[in-house]
């Protein structure tokens, strides 16, 4: 299958200073990802849409300047988090869709885990 | 909106049951299901995924079924050990806009030996 990989694995930083994680498709491109969230003990939750070539999509509620999202690539996408604080600590996982489009199941990065002291 | 809701939030059973893990959704418009199984702190590992067009998926002592009509999905695990003990997630992905999964809420397993 399909092999997503994340960069960190795990990061902390000050308050105030800026994170970015990558996310890159190993074997495939990927012209959307996907960026979502895990606080402890709560399910995943999007935070926005990465789009190769064009501004990402937020969902509602999620600082698009705080989160900073960059798809320069088919294979490569950054989330930036700007100005960190601890209550952005969290688990970060990135995901991007099969090649099969709509009918492929979405391969999931290992997760950053962002620790903001 | 979509939202994906698992039932229960929790379970803990006895090492050699039987159990199912409820997972509904509120818009039946999907394209898919996917059942995840998360371990404390590590990423997601992708159990079985279900097209919109399917009754149900089989891997090893694991079955799912989806019935699209009235927004549910089930997660069969049978003959249960330890090492299932995780959190399970299942996923929807809708047919509007982009190929974006919605997660429902996760049920935690622990299956004592």
């Amino acid at each position: 299958g399909a092999v997503v990989s994340q960069h960190p694995s795990w990061v902390i930083c000050k308050s105030g200073t800026s994170v970015k994680i990558e996310c890159r498709s190993l074997d495939f491109q990927a012209t959307t990802m996907f960026w979502y969230r895990q606080f402890p003990k709560q399910s995943l939750m999007l935070m926005a849409t990465s789009n190769e070539g064009s501004k990402a999509t937020y969902e509602q509620g999620v600082e698009k300047d705080k989160f900073l999202i960059n798809h320069a690539s088919l294979t490569l996408s950054t989330l930036t988090v700007t100005s960190a604080h601890p209550e952005d600590s969290s688990f970060y996982i990135c995901s991007a869709p099969g090649l099969a489009g709509a009918l492929d199941e979405q391969y999931f990065g290992p997760g950053t885990r962002l620790t903001v002291t | 909106k979509q939202e994906v809701t698992q039932i229960p939030a929790a379970l803990s059973v006895p090492e050699g049951e039987n159990l199912v893990l409820n997972c509904s959704f509120t818009d039946s418009a999907i394209y898919n299901l996917q059942w995840f199984r998360q371990d404390p702190g590590k990423g997601l590992t992708s159990l079985l995924l279900i097209q919109s067009s399917q009754r149900e998926q089989t891997s090893g002592r694991l079955n799912a079924s989806l019935d699209k009509s009235s927004g549910r999905s089930t997660l069969y695990i049978a003959a249960s050990q330890p090492g299932d003990s995780a959190t399970y997630l299942c996923a929807v992905k809708g047919i509007s806009g982009t190929y974006k999964y919605i997660f429902g809420t996760g049920t935690r397993l622990k299956v004592l030996a």
